[in-house]
């Protein structure tokens, strides 16, 4: 089975730099994904690491530790309309081929002035 | 323009009825999903489709039924709605054996009453 643990809120002042850990337990680790969702609307696609290391895109990095079962994905220069959920996911390859994503539970971030 | 779309947007019906949510993507995707996602923003898969093959059915009641005529469209038929089954819906897809990041149409809220 799969474990993908993320905080549940995270409060953060607009302008700033925030951090949203995820760490995860899997058995056919094969890559990791970040989505934000804002309330009503569908998840859209953030990053992807499958090697360890940062990958940088804009305001937005993500990084990724395989031996660690660990990701974060870091948010620059907040801004408002950067209030939403920020899921984790992990894929998993299937035993009989094709690949599952496994979403965790989201992060509800908030950004104040 | 749209690249994943579904209908309806929204769903409102008795229980024990008997509805279907319909997902078309013209991204040329060869792989669609659905997932559920409850009333605690928890985003879970429920089937995948390969080229119109099952290739992920995750445990889910026999009352939900896919159905893919063809790699483009993946309908959803639910029978004897249950007011559990009150949640949004989402349909995905994803280019195997690509990085499989998966696009996400804009969802279907359904409301068991």
């Amino acid at each position: 089975g799969q474990n993908i643990d993320q905080p549940t809120e995270m409060t953060a002042t607009e302008g700033a730099i925030v951090q949203i850990n995820c760490t995860y337990q899997t058995s056919g680790f094969n890559g990791l994904f970040w989505y934000q969702q804002h309330a009503g609307e569908a998840p859209t696609f953030l990053s992807y690491n499958v090697l360890d290391g940062l990958e940088e895109k804009g305001r937005f990095s993500s990084f990724l530790s395989r031996s660690k079962g660990y990701s974060y994905l870091l948010l620059k220069e907040l801004q408002m309309k950067d209030s939403a959920s920020y899921l984790c996911a992990v894929r998993d390859l299937l035993t009989g081929g094709g690949n599952k994503l496994t979403f965790g539970t989201g992060t509800q971030l908030k950004v104040e002035l | 323009d749209t690249a994943v779309s579904q209908t309806p947007k929204y769903l409102v019906t008795q229980m024990g009825n008997d509805k279907s949510i319909k997902c078309e993507q013209n991204l040329g995707h060869d792989t669609m999903y659905w997932y559920k996602q409850d009333s605690k923003k928890f985003l879970k898969i429920m089937f995948s489709y390969n080229n119109k093959e099952l290739i992920i059915n995750e445990t889910v009641p026999n009352r939900f039924s896919p159905k893919s005529p063809d790699k483009a469209h993946l309908n959803l038929h639910i029978n004897s709605l249950e007011l559990g089954d009150s949640a949004v819906y989402f349909c995905a897809s994803s280019q195997v054996p690509r990085r499989e990041t998966q696009y996400f149409g804009p969802g279907t809220r359904l409301l068991v009453l």
